[in-house]
């Protein structure tokens, strides 16, 4: 079974239009979160990170905010998206002292 | 704050040859994780290797990396490159894994016949 889930797989959105972006953790109590952007031909970069629920560190201002509404969920958005948010988005998650599993990304296109 | 250099954006060889990516750090953490991550098209980018032990080599499926503090790297080395080692490798770090990962830039490896 699927650890990690994400949705959408992939999205295409017009520039100003709002996104948002869900990632569900499976069976693991009280992970530590976080969501990582991939602009094309860059590197990962975090963007925010969770500890507990209703708790959110940003680490990169991209204009974009998450929360976690539940244990197992956290929700990235913006209300206006800009050009430069075009990328790909992973979630992600571990347990203290463990490595971080990623979902399988949602690749988003602002045009 | 944290960061993760890797040297090679782009690694093309022949099967058989061996293979060296490079990774070097700055951290202020004087005790940091090192991770080895392979990313395959389509898929998620997924553990290779970890280390927070200095100068004890860690090996996983052919592939080993050594931390060494002393010079702030974690090279990952395989003496012999398949065609399915093609995918693109990430040095990560991180100091306290609450916070999640640094990454490098990434390095792709193209593996030919």
């Amino acid at each position: 079974a699927q650890t990690i889930h994400q949705w959408p797989v992939a999205e295409i959105k017009a520039v100003g239009s709002p996104l948002s972006l869900g990632c569900t953790i499976k069976g693991k109590s009280s992970p530590n979160l976080y969501w990582y952007w991939q602009a094309t031909g860059g590197t990962l970069q975090q963007l925010f990170y969770s500890i507990t629920v209703g708790q959110v560190e940003s680490v990169v201002q991209l204009n974009l905010s998450a929360s976690r509404p539940k244990d197992d969920q956290f929700i990235l958005s913006t209300e206006k998206l800009l050009l430069s948010h075009s990328g790909f988005y992973l979630c992600a998650w571990s347990l203290w002292g463990t490595e971080v599993f990623f979902g399988k990304g949602t690749r988003l296109t602002v045009v | 704050g944290d960061s993760v250099t890797q040297t090679e954006g782009l690694v093309t060889l022949t099967e058989g040859l061996p293979v060296m990516l490079n990774c070097t750090y700055q951290t202020i953490y004087s005790n940091p994780f090192l991770f080895w991550y392979v990313h395959y098209l389509n898929e998620s980018p997924r553990l290779l290797l970890k280390s927070s032990t200095d100068n004890k080599r860690t090996e996983h499926q052919g592939f080993h990396a050594t931390l060494h503090k002393s010079s702030s790297s974690f090279h990952l080395q395989k003496s012999s490159a398949q065609l399915s080692d093609s995918a693109l490798y990430y040095c990560a770090l991180s100091g306290t894994l609450a916070q999640g990962l640094t990454f490098g830039l990434g390095t792709r490896v193209s593996v030919f016949p």
